[in-house]
């Protein structure tokens, strides 16, 4: 079945540092999702990517997906303690009953 | 936005007793619902899909017996543990989309502790 491999598990940065995760897929998918979840809260969602190539900002972070439609990452540019929390990308590939394959997520913590 | 509402949000029940959880789409329709679980620290683990006016798609491995699910309209999906025991315990949550191409939009999940 599909898998989607999130790297790396854990990141740890100083406040003002740069990170990045990165999500890899075992097929092509229709789009792909990123959610963040804070402690003890539930995945919100933060963006969707369908085209192949495609490059979206939110403020400090910016999302790309690959050409191939199968790779995707997550970019923020100078951390923030605000900045918490588990990333997860979530494949969907629309042959598939329109199910979302998660991630296992990148738990980022950030030093002040 | 889409809200979707998931209630209780905490639950501890004996061993043995059932608990009914509700995922509630407020402001769209849902044809479908998906169920997940999550571990301390791990990922999200689809359970089952929920389709509305008709029998819920189980994952390998999910006990379509223990994990009841109904979805008896196009805004509310039910997700019945059955004689919890405490190996059940674990946070529970309900997603929704209003179309195929959206994205999922999240319950606030339901902790569960079966003591």
């Amino acid at each position: 079945g599909q898998q989607v491999m999130q790297i790396p598990q854990y990141q740890h940065v100083q406040e003002g540092e740069d990170f990045t995760t990165y999500c890899n897929s075992s097929t092509t998918l229709s789009n792909i999702q990123w959610y963040k979840q804070r402690p003890g809260g539930h995945p919100v969602f933060l963006i969707q990517l369908v085209k192949s190539g495609e490059v979206k900002k939110q403020k400090r972070l910016t999302f790309q997906f690959g050409e191939a439609k199968k790779n995707s990452s997550l970019h923020i540019t100078a951390t923030q303690t605000t900045d918490v929390g588990t990333y997860f990308c979530a494949g969907t590939n629309n042959t598939n009953a329109g199910k979302s394959t998660f991630g296992d997520g990148t738990t980022l913590t950030v030093k002040p | 936005g889409a809200v979707v509402s998931q209630h209780p949000s905490r639950v501890i029940c004996k061993s043995g007793t059932s608990v009914k959880i509700e995922c509630r789409s407020l402001d769209f329709q849902a044809t479908t619902m998906f169920w997940y679980r999550q571990f301390p620290k791990q990922s999200l683990m689809l359970m089952a899909t929920s389709n509305e006016g008709s029998k819920a798609t189980y994952e390998q491995g999910v006990e379509k017996d223990k994990f009841l699910i109904n979805h008896a309209s196009l805004t509310l999906s039910t997700l019945t543990v059955t004689s919890a025991h405490p190996e059940d315990s674990s946070f529970y949550i309900c997603s929704a989309r209003d179309s195929l191409n959206s994205p999922l939009h999240f319950g606030n999940g339901t902790r569960l502790t079966v003591t």
